[in-house]
Formats: structure tokens, C-alpha cells, sequence
């Protein structure tokens, strides 16, 4: 079974501050790929990055970074610097060849950032 | 124009009325699904194609079934909805990359 755990219901920091979302995946597959996704308060679903599981470097993208740790199977996303437009919520999602390439959603992270 | 497009954008109805919502596409992708969004519990899928022959179900389609007409076309239909089906839907198309590009969302009430 393909699981995906975003713990963080709801975070709020303040703008400038840098923030961490979490995100914990079960496979059995040895081949799969994560994502990122944000959802801004006009209700859109943007990709944000794919990461396969062959590929463990850290990806750095302006302000958003993202590490992706095998041995724990994580794969977190960081905002530096947060800003308000960086408020959204922000989903984590896993698919792989075994799983028929469906994709499987976290519940998603609230995330409010306040000027 | 946008790639992903789906009507309606807002429906109310009332129980065990027959909906149906649309999307089309003109990213020349041949996958397409259908999910449900809830708060608290993510993005839920109901249906996928993965061409125009191929319809399966994903993990929630009770209460729900779906019609490919053509490449670019997925509809979701509930043929008798319930409350419990009030939620935003949301279709997606994606290539072999396996990245979802979304539609805006369908909001649904049924009252």
C-alpha cells in the first residue's frame, strides 16, 4: 500500500521566518517518484517539484528547498524567509510504477504566514 | 486559455439528482483523473483513464461513474448525489512524467 503522511495540520509563523513542512511516505516500491503541490487560497493546484527515488541530492529553488532522506523516508520542504504569499496549503503526494502511477495525496499542511 | 479546463465552476443540487461535470483538456495527454478534495483528508481519487479504452476505478467510486469520450475529454457523473458528496473536484491530465496538471476545481453542494 502507498501511504503519505503530512503531520502538520495547520502551521503559523511570521513573515521572514523560515518553516519546515513535513512529509512521510510508505512504499514497497523500490522505484517511485514525490511531490510537492501548493494550493493558494484562489483554490488552484500548482506543482511545485518531482523527486524520483533513485535521486537523493537536496533541490534548492529560490527561497523553497527540499530534502529527501531515504533512510527515513521523508521528503521535507522548507521556506526560507516565508512570506504572506507564501500562505497556502501545500500537499505531498507519491506515486510509483507498482501503484499503477496513481498518485496518492497527504491531507496537506495549512500553512499561514502573517505580516 | 487554460490547458485544464472544467465545468461547472459551482453547482448546487439537491439529493438524488443526476450531475454531471466536465473537463477537457489541450495538453494532447492521454491520462486524466478525477479527485475529490475534503478538508482534512487531501485529494482522493475516484476515477482514472489512462486512454480512451481504459477507465479505472480508484480508491472512493462508489456513488460515482465516468465517460471518456475522447483523448481530450473525462466526465464525472453522479447519478444519484448525496450530501456526502458535497467537496471540491478537481480533474488532472499528466504525460508519462507522471505530474498531475489540474483543472480549477469544480465546487459541488448538495443540499
Amino acid at each position: 500500500a502507498q501511504k503519505v503522511t503530512q503531520a502538520q495540520t495547520e502551521i503559523s509563523v511570521v513573515e521572514k521566518e523560515d518553516v519546515t513542512l513535513d512529509c512521510v511516505y510508505e512504499t514497497r516500491d523500490t522505484t517511485y517518484y514525490l511531490f510537492w503541490y501548493k494550493q493558494p487560497p484562489s483554490g488552484e493546484l500548482v506543482f511545485l517539484i518531482r523527486r524520483n527515488s533513485f535521486d537523493e541530492q537536496n533541490e534548492i529553488s529560490g527561497r523553497y528547498s527540499w530534502n529527501f532522506q531515504k533512510s527515513t523516508s521523508s521528503f521535507n520542504f522548507t521556506i526560507t524567509a516565508s512570506q504572506v504569499v507564501d500562505s497556502a496549503v501545500y500537499f505531498c503526494a507519491l506515486t510509483s510504477l507498482g501503484y499503477g502511477n496513481k498518485l496518492v495525496f497527504g491531507a496537506g499542511t495549512i500553512l499561514r504566514v502573517k505580516s | 486559455d487554460a490547458d485544464v479546463t472544467q465545468t461547472p465552476r459551482n453547482r448546487i443540487t439537491k439529493t438524488g439528482k443526476r450531475i454531471m461535470l466536465e473537463c477537457s483538456q489541450t495538453k494532447g495527454h492521454d491520462r486524466m483523473y478525477w479527485y475529490r478534495q475534503d478538508p482534512g483528508l487531501g485529494l482522493r481519487l475516484i476515477y482514472y483513464s489512462f486512454d480512451v479504452k481504459d477507465i479505472n476505478k480508484g480508491e472512493i467510486s462508489d456513488g460515482y461513474s465516468v465517460s471518456r469520450q475522447a483523448q481530450a475529454k473525462f466526465s464525472l457523473s453522479l447519478e444519484s448525489a448525496i450530501p456526502n458528496q458535497t467537496a471540491l473536484y478537481f480533474c488532472a491530465t499528466s504525460d508519462s512524467s507522471g505530474i498531475l496538471y489540474f483543472g480549477p476545481g469544480t465546487r459541488l453542494t448538495v443540499t
